[in-house]
């Protein structure tokens, strides 16, 4: 069984421009998840999917990044305009949480760099 | 709000002996989970092990097992026969399971130990 995909594995931009990532999580999922992985610390919560809907994104900044499921399958997250803090790792996880199993999968990650 | 303390940012066993990580938690909550992930160099985050806060018995899974004190809001991993694979940067993660509410299902993590296993 294929896990979660992520694409692309690695990203470089300069400030101000726009980025996006994808993620396709493993198949059957009806929860996904957006981390934000610091260099050195613990992935933290971005958004919180149950199939198509949003049902936390209280740590998401609003401003500058927004993430869509549209079908509640893959999933996108999107930076604009992307700044020199945003440098980091993006995981993506998906579990069948709105059915009762907690576990997440993980997927390898985005790493961003921001020049 | 929930938090994870994970005290020591990195750690060292020779291969064959047997290491003890710790982790400390805070939460008010009665219903929850605790998870131990592993992440490899490669990045990819995968669970190794975890505990239901309802049950007294303390979770294994073959060379890992953890020390669950529900009380004290400690849960420790032990690595028995460390093997060089088991080199990686350990997190210790909680999730709410708390009756409705879209904070609940989502994992806090702490800042996480690097474990080097020597040969």
């Amino acid at each position: 069984e294929a896990g979660v995909v992520q694409s692309p594995r690695y990203k470089i931009i300069e400030k101000k421009q726009p980025v996006a990532f994808w993620c396709n999580p493993i198949s059957g999922h009806n929860t996904l998840y957006w981390y934000l992985q610091n260099l050195g610390q613990g992935p933290e919560l971005l958004i919180r999917y149950e199939n198509e809907e949003a049902v936390d994104d209280s740590q998401l900044p609003k401003d500058r990044f927004s993430a869509e499921r549209l079908k509640g399958v893959d999933s996108t997250l999107k930076i604009q305009p992307a700044e020199l803090g945003d440098s980091a790792v993006y995981l993506c996880a998906s579990s069948l949480a709105a059915s009762g199993d907690y576990e997440q999968y993980f997927g390898p990650g985005t790493r961003l760099t921001v020049t | 709000a929930q938090t994870v303390t994970q005290s020591q940012p990195e750690m060292s066993v020779q291969e064959a002996e047997t290491v003890t990580l710790s982790c400390t938690y805070d939460t008010s909550e009665s219903n929850y989970y605790l998870f131990w992930y592993k992440q490899p160099p490669s990045r990819q985050m995968i669970l190794v092990i975890r505990q239901e806060a309802y049950k007294q018995q303390n979770a294994t899974e073959n060379r890992f097992s953890v020390n669950f004190q529900k009380a004290a809001k400690s849960f420790s991993l032990k690595i028995s026969d460390s093997q060089l694979g088991d080199t990686a940067m350990y997190f210790c993660a909680f999730m709410n399971l708390g009756g409705g509410g879209g904070s609940n299902y989502k994992l806090t993590f702490g800042k996480g130990t690097l474990l080097t296993v020597n040969p």
